[in-house]
């Protein structure tokens, strides 16, 4: 079955800094890679997403990457804001058939210090 | 706009009693899942379910875990014989089709004493 990887397990950048989130897949099928963020207590909610088909998509100041071949993907947070701090996990998934449920990484916690 | 949403918020149950979770999927989707997440750990896929029946498990989702779909809006979770390790955040998603993005509901903690 599939397995993503995710790194670091922590991030701590200076508010106005940039912070890369990297995670890798094991499964070449998988083709939708959704970045959520999950603040303490609350329900994972998702800020960006890429499908295999794009290499990179943009959102404001969010950004993500997609090496198809390398199987990897990366979040890139630009202009840290305090209100950024959370937990961030990669997952992948296969869309298209019946199935559809993600797999996850280990999440990232990221601490943005004013 | 529309949200899944999970009763109950939080659930206290005694070793080896059932525990049903309910969760209300956004009307118009049609592909639901359940996942778990134990305290500071990932979120973890337990089953996911189309058309009336369980497209895939996994590992963890074993024959003391059932789902359901009672009705038009409801969408189930039943756990037979709770154990101390089923205790964990347990979430429901959607997804209204097969390539769109997963909506999750707010959760229902579970604590298994």
């Amino acid at each position: 079955g599939e397995n993503v990887e995710q790194h670091p397990s922590t991030l701590s950048v200076q508010e106005g800094d940039s912070a890369v989130i990297k995670c890798t897949y094991s499964d070449s099928a998988s083709n939708y890679f959704p970045w959520y963020k999950q603040e303490l207590g609350k329900r994972p909610q998702l800020i960006i997403d890429i499908r295999s088909n794009v290499g990179e998509k943009k959102d404001q100041r969010i950004a993500v990457t997609l090496n198809k071949t390398a199987k990897h993907f990366s979040l890139h947070i630009t202009e840290t804001q305090p209100e950024d701090s959370a937990v961030y996990f990669c997952a992948a998934s296969k869309l298209g058939g019946s199935q559809g449920n993600l797999i996850f990484g280990k999440g990232t916690k990221l601490s943005v210090k004013p | 706009e529309p949200e899944v949403t999970q009763t109950p918020s939080h659930q206290v149950t005694q070793m080896g009693q059932e525990v049903i979770l309910r969760c209300v999927p956004i009307s118009n989707h049609l592909y639901f899942y359940w996942y778990r997440q134990i305290l500071g750990q990932k979120v973890e896929f337990l089953v996911s379910f189309y058309n009336n029946e369980i497209s895939e498990k996994s590992e963890i989702f074993d024959d003391q875990f059932s789902v359901e779909r009672p009705d038009g809006s409801n969408f189930t979770l039943k756990i037979r014989s709770t154990k101390l390790e089923d205790s964990a955040m347990y979430f429901c998603a959607s997804l209204k089709g097969s390539y769109n993005e997963q909506f999750f509901g707010p959760g229902t903690r579970l604590t298994v004493l």
